[in-house]
């Protein structure tokens, strides 16, 4: 059965660094999201991608954040500077997106973030 | 922010019986409704859903029932199996173009006990 991949599942770094973190979707689904969750909270949205580029952001997703899909493949989050509070579990999701159809988002195994 | 809420963190059944997930949602938008299952250091894995034009889906063992006046929605699982133990998560989502951002409520940890 298809799924999502993400790597590293565990990322160490200090505090103003910058950190990659990577997913694979499914392969023919179109639409790639981020999602995080820090310890003891809701999982919380950071941001959906489709055709290359941006369609939502939540007020978490700031200027410190970027998506990219470099290749037919991947799917990463960068983060710029990180901050203590970006210490989180960090979910990949995709969805097929065919027209007219509620979509089922897959999530991804999450990439845990730990900033020192 | 408050939109999707379940109010039981814990939830303990005997093997066989049937488990009641409850959620509850303020946001009269929202038009789809899931629901995930989490075991530990494991991402999210979809079970169920519903749109808001239904009031009943069904999976084998997992039902979802979506009451829209009282902004409810609830999962059954029938009968519940020890390996259903885990974090259920009701998620929520307005359909504003194809991309559709879910919110989350906070989980309710589900224990069935042999």
């Amino acid at each position: 059965e298809p799924e999502v991949t993400q790597t590293p599942s565990h990322q160490v770094t200090q505090m103003g660094q910058e950190v990659i973190l990577r997913c694979v979707p499914i392969s023919n689904h179109l639409y790639f999201y981020w999602y995080r969750q820090i310890l003891g909270q809701k999982v919380e949205f950071l941001v959906s991608f489709y055709n290359n580029e941006i369609s939502e952001k939540s007020e978490i997703f700031d200027d410190q954040f970027s998506v990219e899909r470099p290749d037919g493949s991947n799917f990463t989050l960068k983060i710029r500077s990180t901050k203590l509070e970006d210490s989180a579990m960090y979910f990949c999701a995709s969805s097929d997106g065919l027209a007219g159809f509620y979509n089922e988002q897959f999530f991804g195994p999450g990439t845990r973030l730990t900033v020192l | 922010d408050q939109q999707v809420k379940q109010n039981s963190p814990s939830l303990s059944v005997q093997e066989g019986r049937i488990s009641i997930l409850n959620c509850d949602y303020t946001n009269s938008m929202f038009d789809y409704f899931l629901w995930y299952k989490k075991y530990p250091a494991e991402g999210p894995t979809f079970l169920i859903s519903i749109s808001s034009i239904k009031d009943k889906n069904e999976d084998g063992r997992f039902t979802v029932f979506l009451n829209k006046s009282a902004k409810h929605l609830s999962l059954h699982i029938v009968p519940s199996q020890p390996g259903d133990s885990a974090v259920y998560f009701c998620a929520a989502s307005v359909s504003s173009g194809s991309a559709r951002q879910l919110t989350f409520g906070s989980g309710t940890q589900l224990t069935v006990l042999p």
